[in-house]
């Protein structure tokens, strides 16, 4: 059964730091990769999707890698700033799957002014 | 990106009483509709995948019977919650494959409470 773990589970940085999140899964026999940002009491927001193809993904401030064989991936986001504060949430595909997300449990993150 | 609407955001019941969440794709067909759950500071988990036209695949350890799943259009997938209980409050979040087959789109999610 794939599981999904998130380090840290919690991460306070003053604005202006670049900083790394970061995800690991069991099983690398995966279709795809997403990391999604969940603000409090709302629904999900896709950041980036890596697919099992692919090494990285970049949109603006943030950059994921993905290393299938080791199965980790990295959330970079550069300069951060106080709305980038919610939590972080990572979910893979498993291959041959009717494209359910397993997800991790998250990385809270606050950005400090 | 492809819309998923859910509604509604939030809803109070009664214990003992059911409600009805829907989700709705609004420019796209939505064969597959997945609906999670979320416990307080706990990470989403699969209940049942929905396939239009046929019944729900259910995760191992949720009711069937208690978490009614209808998805009789490719447009509209519904999660009925019956015999509502104080432990059944929650986020509930439907997800469906967007039209490329590659991202997961999600609506906006439901906080149900029961009372």
């Amino acid at each position: 059964k794939q599981e999904v773990t998130q380090i840290p589970a919690a991460l306070s940085v003053p604005e202006g730091e670049n900083l790394v999140l970061n995800c690991s899964f069991t099983d690398s026999a995966i279709y795809n990769l997403q990391w999604f940002r969940q603000d409090p009491g709302k629904g999900l927001t896709s950041l980036l999707l890596i697919q099992s193809s692919q090494r990285e993904q970049t949109s603006g401030r943030l950059n994921a890698s993905l290393d299938k064989s080791s199965g980790r991936s990295t959330l970079y986001i550069a300069a951060s700033q106080p709305g980038d504060s919610a939590t972080y949430l990572c979910a893979v595909i498993i291959q041959g799957s009717a494209r359910q997300l397993t997800f991790g449990s998250g990385t809270q993150l606050t950005v400090l002014p | 990106g492809a819309v998923v609407s859910q509604h509604p955001s939030r809803v109070i019941c009664k214990s003992g009483t059911s409600v009805k969440i829907e989700c709705r794709s609004l420019d796209f067909q939505a064969t597959t509709m997945f609906w999670y759950r979320q416990f307080p500071k706990q990470s989403l988990m699969l209940m049942a995948t929905s396939n239009e036209g046929s019944k729900a695949t259910y995760e191992q350890g949720v009711e069937k019977d208690k978490f009614l799943i209808n998805h009789a259009s490719l447009t509209l997938s519904t999660l009925t919650v019956t015999s509502a209980h104080p432990e059944d409050s929650s986020f509930y979040i439907c997800g469906t494959v967007g039209p490329s087959g590659n991202t997961i789109y999600f609506g906006e999610g439901s906080w149900l409470t029961v009372v």
